[in-house]
């Protein structure tokens, strides 16, 4: 059964621009979050989608959004980048809301900002 | 703003120790406590999903205890060895929230 999968791999943006990251769930699961790795830190929780709904969103300005798609791909956009926000992002899918079984994790997108 | 704490920062064990590693979270309106071993340059990977005050899970040498009353779940590995040289993450959830993750505990086992 395919895994999570997330492109690109690798991203390279100049500041100022913006960028859409693309996740796609394992079959079946209609759950997607999305969590941001940089050094030092945690992953930090970005979003929550459920069945097309943002269910929860963490602690990030406004340039960071998301949405789900009716077969529950989900996309994260980020608007006027910055420096700072050269970093992994993950996705994960979950079978549902409760999450009895744990997150399956993407591979990641590195994206650096130049 | 909850906080999940896992100690040590990172530890360095040989070949055939036993280690384990800490994670404390907020105890009130406890949901659910995760586990996960991140390998580099792989995605990380589910370990445990424990729920239950006295849960003990178990997968081969690793093994997990949890106390939801005081806040804290423990993580074993018994005789590591190098292929469990990873970073171990525990997240935490609480009521109908999302999962917020520790910042992880590198182990690095040297044959």
């Amino acid at each position: 059964k395919a895994g999570v999968t997330q492109t690109p791999r690798y991203l390279i943006k100049t500041r100022g621009q913006q960028v859409t990251l693309s996740c796609s769930p394992i079959s079946g699961h209609r759950s997607v979050s999305w969590y941001q790795q940089t050094p030092g830190q945690g992953l930090q929780f970005l979003f929550e989608y459920f069945s097309e709904t943002q269910r929860n969103k963490g602690n990030f300005p406004g340039r960071f959004s998301g949405r789900q798609f009716s077969n529950s791909r989900s996309e994260m956009n980020v608007s006027t980048l910055e420096l700072g926000d050269s970093a992994l992002y993950l996705c994960a899918s979950s079978l549902d809301l409760t999450v009895t079984y744990g997150y399956t994790f993407g591979s990641g997108t590195r994206l650096t900002v130049v | 703003i909850l906080n999940v704490e896992q100690s040590p920062q990172s530890l360095h064990v040989q070949e055939g120790d036993s280690t384990n590693f800490t994670c404390s979270f907020p105890s009130s309106n406890f949901y659910a406590l995760h586990w996960y071993r991140w390998e580099t340059a792989k995605s990380p990977e589910a370990l445990f999903v424990m729920t239950l005050n006295g849960d003990e899970k178990k997968k081969g040498r690793i093994s997990a205890t949890l106390n939801t009353k005081e806040g804290y779940s423990y993580l074993y590995i018994k005789g590591s060895q190098p292929e469990d040289s990873a970073t171990y993450l525990c997240a935490f959830i609480r009521g109908y929230s999302t999962l917020t993750f520790g910042k992880g505990t590198m182990l690095l086992v040297s044959p």
